[in-house]
Formats: structure tokens, sequence, C-alpha cells
């Protein structure tokens, strides 16, 4: 039933360590997006996906992979991880249609501890 | 850079009340416009979206949009505690295809 289901919850790893995130949607929409919200709860957009394509990457480290191998699956793979990736990730999905977005429906996140 | 501002709050309003949170976009040019609630430590849900100028109602809340001043509110009517959480706006960048949001305005409802 769930719309965007996105494993794990919670993530606590050491530095240095390679971590990835998965994500799946089930609402038949062609975007899907990865989010990061900082412990300010400032959500900011890193990636975006349309129908595997990457569309967007906003200027975020190259540790950071992410990888859509159909268009209701995206993953993100983080390499190195760093003090500062410490987060809530939340993968999202929508569907634009004549360049308007419908809502984003958004996975239940991430939680990213970096030790 | 393409900005969506909001006053970060906390908003504090009494059971019964109405709040109104307001938020400015910089993009002339943007068409679609939101707002999501988020539960502290949940993820944002979108509670409305509008298009065009002028009012929407839903239930309890009112999503007001002025393109030329670039100005975007949402209004709950009857606040209740429930209501409590941050209140995200956001805004599609068409040109960027992604979904821009503000920094959100922590809303309290006191009972």
């Amino acid at each position: 039933d769930t719309a965007v289901s996105q494993t794990p919850k919670y993530l606590v790893t050491q530095m240095g360590n390679d971590k990835s995130i998965k994500c799946e949607q089930n609402l038949g929409h062609d975007t899907m997006y990865w989010y990061k919200q900082d412990s300010k709860k400032f959500l900011k957009i890193m990636f975006s996906y349309n129908n595997k394509e990457l569309i967007i990457n906003e200027t975020v480290p190259n540790r950071f992979s992410p990888k859509s191998p159909d268009k209701a699956h995206l993953n993100l793979h983080i390499n190195s991880l760093e003090l500062g990736d410490s987060a809530v990730y939340f993968c999202a999905s929508s569907q634009v249609t004549g360049g308007a977005s419908e809502k984003l429906f958004f996975g239940s996140g991430t939680q990213l501890s970096v030790l | 850079q393409k900005e969506v501002e909001q006053n970060s709050g906390p908003l504090s309003v009494p059971e019964g009340a109405i709040a109104s949170l307001n938020c400015t976009y910089s993009d002339r040019v943007s068409q679609s416009f939101f707002w999501y609630r988020q539960y502290s430590g949940k993820s944002p849900e979108l509670i409305m979206s509008i298009y065009s100028n002028g009012d929407k109602e839903d239930g309890r809340f009112t999503a007001q949009l002025n393109k030329a001043s670039q100005y975007v509110s949402l209004l709950i009517r009857d606040s209740q505690p429930s209501d409590s959480a941050t209140y995200l706006c956001a805004v599609f960048d068409t040109g960027g295809f992604k979904t821009i949001f503000g920094a959100g305005t922590r809303l309290f409802v006191k009972a």
C-alpha cells in the first residue's frame, strides 16, 4: 500500500564508510527525487530523475551517486561519508505534466548519522 | 538563485483562531505553488496546491496566490492543537524541473 517507500529508516555509520539508501514508488510517476533536510529543517533538492534520466544534480559532491534502474526506483549511494552528511534524506516522486508539477509524495525519510 | 522565503516563526495562536502563514518567491514565471505540512520526525505531506490567482479553499485551509506580488499565503481557520507543525511553502521551478522549498514556518496552536 505504501506509495513511496525508502529503506533504511535509520543509518548510523562511521566516517569514511560507504552506504546506500533505496527508494521505490508504486504510483506510476515519471519523476523521482532525492531531498536532503538539514538540522535546521531546510529541505533542499539533491537530484531528480525523469524516466530513469538524470535531470537535476544540484552541485552535490560526487561522493553522492544516484542510480535509477527503472522509473519506479531511485537509489542513493554515498561514498566516504563525512560528518556533514548527517541529515535526513527524503525520496519523493511526482508526475510532471505540461510543465506543471503535481504534488510530491515523500518517503518516510532516512535519518543518517555519521559518527 | 531562485528563492522561496518564509518567516521561520514560531507562530503561536490560540485554539480556534485563524493562523496566517506567508511566503514570497523570486521566480516571476512560476506557475505551481504548494503548501506542505511536516510534523516533527515525519515526512512532508501536501495539504494545498494553487495555480491561479485568488483564493482556493479546502475545509479549514485557504491558500491565496498573488502572482503580481509573488506572494502565497495559507490561512488555517479554527486552528486546532493538531495543526501544530512546520508548514513548508513550495514553488515548482518549471525551467529547473524541480520544487524549491522555503525554510518553513513553525506553528504552535495552544489549547
